[in-house]
């Protein structure tokens, strides 16, 4: 089967560092996504990670360790608007990507 | 904006009902996904559509229905509504169906059954 597990929610305060982890278990892997998902709109794309080690862009960093069935996504330097859903999604292969149920993150001065 | 549109934007009707969300995908992509949100909840796939044909399905209700047409714009028919079945629906779209399959998101229809 397909497994997804990251924490429901998270709280952080402003101008801190924050670390989302994600574990997966799924019947093949060809990659994993983060989704950036704010309340009542789209989910939007983060990052992609298919071999291990760290992906850095801007204030936001993702880590993959496939030998783990492990991710997380590093935000720093965090802002009000950084107050969203976080999802992590992997793509098994030829099949649909497989989200988890996102973690709700509150950034809080 | 990712390039693929939804229509409506809102829609509320009442139980029994039937509706149609459309979806528009991005230019040039193949694939169709759509997935329903209820509130507070995560995302669950429903089914998805490569170049006019099912390629998998999700947890789809009997009275959920779908298609996509030649022109690569899909329809998601929604029978016999409840009161449950109110949430965002999303539509997405990407090039491929594996491998580097980013999905591109459209902004949603929110339904209300009442």
């Amino acid at each position: 089967g397909q497994n997804i597990d990251q924490p429901t929610e998270m709280t952080a305060t402003e101008g801190a560092i924050v670390q989302i982890n994600c574990t997966y278990q799924t019947s093949g892997f060809n990659g994993l996504f983060w989704y950036q998902q704010h309340a009542g709109e789209a989910p939007t794309f983060l990052s992609y990670n298919v071999l291990d080690g760290l992906e850095e862009k801007g204030r936001f960093s993702s880590f993959l360790s496939r030998s783990k069935g492990y991710s997380y996504l590093l935000l720093k330097e965090l802002q009000m608007k950084d107050s969203a859903s976080y999802l992590c999604a992997v793509s098994p292969g030829n099949t649909p990507l497989v989200f988890g149920k996102g973690t709700r993150l509150s950034v809080i001065a | 904006d990712s390039g693929v549109t939804q229509t409506p934007k809102h829609l509320i009707t009442a139980t029994g009902q039937r509706v149609t969300l459309r979806c528009s995908p991005r230019s040039g992509d193949l694939s169709v996904y759509w997935y329903q949100q209820s509130l507070d909840q995560g995302l669950q796939f429903l089914i998805q559509y490569y170049n006019g044909e099912e390629r998998a399905k999700g947890n789809i209700l009997e009275r959920f229905s779908a298609q996509q047409f030649p022109d690569l714009h899909s329809e998601l028919n929604l029978s016999s509504l409840e009161l449950g079945d109110s949430a965002l629906y999303f539509c997405a779209s990407s090039v491929r169906t594996g491998g580097y399959n980013e999905q591109f998101f459209g902004p949603g229809t929110r339904l209300t059954v009442l």
